[in-house]
């Protein structure tokens, strides 16, 4: 069964730092990897996914990298702000047929002004 | 607007009285799901639909119902509600069931307290 886990659980940076959020998963046999973002009382919002055939995307200041074998991702933000406080969550789809998403803990961000 | 919405987005009941959360999206996606999230344990599937009138169970199906009569809405049914169903719980859809490109996309979520 396909086991996800995020470190560090909390995270908390000065505003601009740069700062790496960590994923692995247990199955490297996945169909892709996704990054969301979920602010308190509200849902997910994803941020970038990354098939299994491909390394890295980028969006804006955020990129996502992809080591399919060896288990892992990492998303990678640059130039921290108090806006990015938030829990992010990484998720992968394994599982032909019911393209499951299986999600880690989170990581709950927060930027200090 | 493309989205998923959720009703109601709070709802506090008692052991045993039925209920629904209704979930409904307008971007026309084959796939939709449900979840809840719990302290600790994360986000975990309940059920999902590849289709109309095509349902499945999830990780932690126990105590729910699911119907999708129209590609449009997924309702969550709680014939029983227990304390141990307290949650948050989000409906969430996607386009397809075969490109993997395809990101999921979530509705606010509902919070349900059953005393």
């Amino acid at each position: 069964k396909q086991e996800v886990t995020q470190i560090p659980a909390a995270l908390s940076v000065p505003e601009g730092e740069n700062l790496v959020l960590n994923c692995s998963f247990t199955d490297s046999a996945i169909y892709n990897l996704q990054w969301f973002r979920q602010d308190p009382g509200k849902g997910l919002t994803s941020l970038l996914l990354i098939q299994s055939s491909q390394r890295e995307q980028t969006s804006g200041r955020l990129n996502a990298s992809l080591d399919k074998s060896s288990g892992r991702s990492t998303l990678y933000i640059a130039a921290s702000q108090p806006g990015d406080s938030a829990t992010y969550l990484c998720a992968v789809v394994t599982g032909a047929g019911s393209y499951q998403l299986t999600f880690g803990k989170g990581t709950k961000l927060s930027v200090i002004p | 607007e493309a989205q998923v919405t959720q009703n109601p987005r709070y709802l506090i009941t008692v052991t045993g009285k039925k209920l629904t959360v209704t979930c409904s999206q307008n971007m026309n996606h084959e796939y939709m799901s449900w979840y809840r999230q719990d302290p600790g344990l994360g986000l975990r599937q309940i059920y999902y639909s590849m289709n109309v009138e095509v349902t499945d169970k999830g990780d932690v199906p126990e105590g729910y119902k699911v119907s999708r009569k129209e590609k449009r809405n997924f309702p969550l049914i709680l014939e029983s509600p227990s304390p141990n169903q307290t949650s948050l719980y989000f409906c969430a859809s996607r386009r397809g069931t075969v490109k993997t490109t395809d990101t999921q996309y979530f509705g606010p979520g509902t919070r349900l307290t059953v005393l």
